[in-house]
């Protein structure tokens, strides 16, 4: 079954850490772009971050650059996010994302996304 | 970053309405427009891409069109379930940006 699974949202206070992780399944991961794209409550969608399949390319939110941080293991079919120093702005739906080949913009399949609270 | 600014914000409509939403990008992008519906409490899902291009399962009643900085997303006879949020999206420029949505809620 094509899909993508996230984890690893929480509640966290300012200032802390969090690692999301996406896992994907029925598809070659390692050809694929692959995103994080964030919603705040009740707001749109942001993207936050995008890597290439053989992590030659990364690109960032300029609201998050410095402080988070995308990685993926195509061994594992897997997607990283970590998130340091976080603040109450992050507070959101964090989706992973899958952009289609030779058009990585064009996001075809999406998890079912993972909360992240920042609070104290 | 390009902006992208969407219109009407929120539109409400019966069934078997015909209903537009209009995306407009604040320089050009050819034709690099995606849109996507989400419902609530749902992930996205992709509904066009390229402007004009039916992803994959997506019904006929919804077609796009647009070219440059003006793209319009039409349903031609809403049924029950494309009551949701759409969003546009630019992948012309990185960051990729999208539209701030248009809630469409049944009249």
């Amino acid at each position: 079954q094509v899909q993508l699974v996230e984890s690893g949202g929480g509640l966290v206070k300012p200032g802390g850490s969090l690692r999301l992780s996406c896992e994907a399944s029925g598809f070659i991961f390692g050809d694929y772009y692959m995103s994080w794209i964030r919603q705040a409550p009740g707001k749109g969608l942001e993207c936050v971050s995008d890597i290439s399949g053989s992590r030659n390319v990364i690109e960032y939110a300029d609201s998050v650059k410095g402080r988070f941080t995308i990685s993926r293991d195509n061994a594992k079919n897997s997607l990283f996010l970590e998130m340091n120093s976080l603040r109450a702005e992050d507070t959101a739906v964090y989706y992973c994302a899958r952009g289609r080949p030779h058009s990585s913009g064009i996001r075809d399949l999406w998890g079912q996304g993972t909360l992240v609270t920042v609070s104290s | 970053d390009i902006q992208m600014t969407q219109s009407p914000s929120s539109l409400s409509a019966s069934i078997g309405d015909r209903v537009t939403i209009t995306c407009r990008a604040s320089q050009k992008i050819t034709n690099y427009l995606n849109w996507y519906q989400q419902k609530l409490g749902k992930a996205p899902e992709l509904l066009i891409y390229g402007s004009t291009t039916l992803q994959s399962g997506v019904p006929s009643r919804f077609s796009g069109s647009g070219s440059g900085t003006d793209f319009t997303l039409t349903i031609s006879s809403l049924q029950p379930e494309d009551f949701a949020t759409y969003y546009c999206q630019q992948s012309y420029g990185i960051p990729n940006t999208f539209g701030q949505g248009t809630r469409l809620e049944i009249k």
